[in-house]
């Protein structure tokens, strides 16, 4: 168990419709990443959150947004959802702002798996 | 940004055999090179991590290998078991994280 609590575990919607993602991270850390997982695909990094603040954003879609609360939990946003967006959505955690050398791994909660029919 | 590429996207090995995963990266300033095994079902969890002042860095079978010059890493298994099946994630990082594609690994019995 990696601290890293993400709900729901499954969800499975209709094209055009909105869904939130939650995630609370392992208690401590202060950063809350989301990564998009399609299948045969890769881990794709959408947006980060350090104590609040959007800190980096990657190939995030302008349907989707997400915010991070002060008691740190986060939420992903996903709007006008197609057939494509289907997908496992991971949130992990992390200690610093930025992961590296001084900052160590980080922790991934075990997904979210999104099907838009 | 930073742009990781992972080879082989799926690996086959006998029990017993090594396995080698390649990782190239084109940000000469990442710094952090993790490696993640994903297991089905489950969130990808660290199995061993390389920073950039290091050239080679071992745990019980597993070591990681970093070329600076070449944007080279690999994770390199040995004596596989069974258990090692599962996919495998390069990283490489100088801020935020940026993974590879994945590689399947099955360890035959």
């Amino acid at each position: 168990d990696s601290g890293v609590t993400q709900t729901p575990k499954h969800l499975i919607t209709a094209t055009g419709q909105r869904v939130t993602l939650r995630c609370s991270p392992r208690s401590g850390d202060l950063s809350v990443y989301w990564y998009q997982q399609s299948l045969d695909q890769g881990l794709q990094f959408l947006i980060q959150y350090y104590n609040g603040e959007e800190r980096a954003k990657g190939n995030i879609l302008e349907r989707f947004s997400a915010q991070q609360f002060p008691d740190l939990h986060s939420e992903l946003n996903l709007s006008s959802l197609e057939l494509g967006d289907s997908a496992l959505y991971f949130c992990a955690s992390s200690v610093s702002p930025i992961p590296g050398p001084w900052a160590g791994e980080l922790f991934f909660g075990e997904g979210s798996r999104l099907t838009v029919l | 940004g930073e742009n990781v590429e992972q080879h082989p996207s799926t690996l086959s090995v006998q029990e017993g055999d090594s396995a080698v995963i390649k990782c190239t990266y084109s940000d000469s300033a990442s710094n952090y090179f993790p490696w993640y095994k994903q297991e089905l079902g489950k969130g990808p969890q660290l199995i061993i991590d390389i920073r950039s002042n290091v050239g080679e860095k071992k745990d019980q079978r597993i070591a990681v290998t970093l070329n600076k010059t070449a944007k080279h890493f690999s994770l390199h298994i040995t004596e596989t078991q069974p258990e090692d099946s599962a996919v495998y994630f390069c990283a490489a990082s100088r801020g935020d994280m940026r993974f590879g594609a994945g590689t399947r690994l099955t360890v035959k019995p």
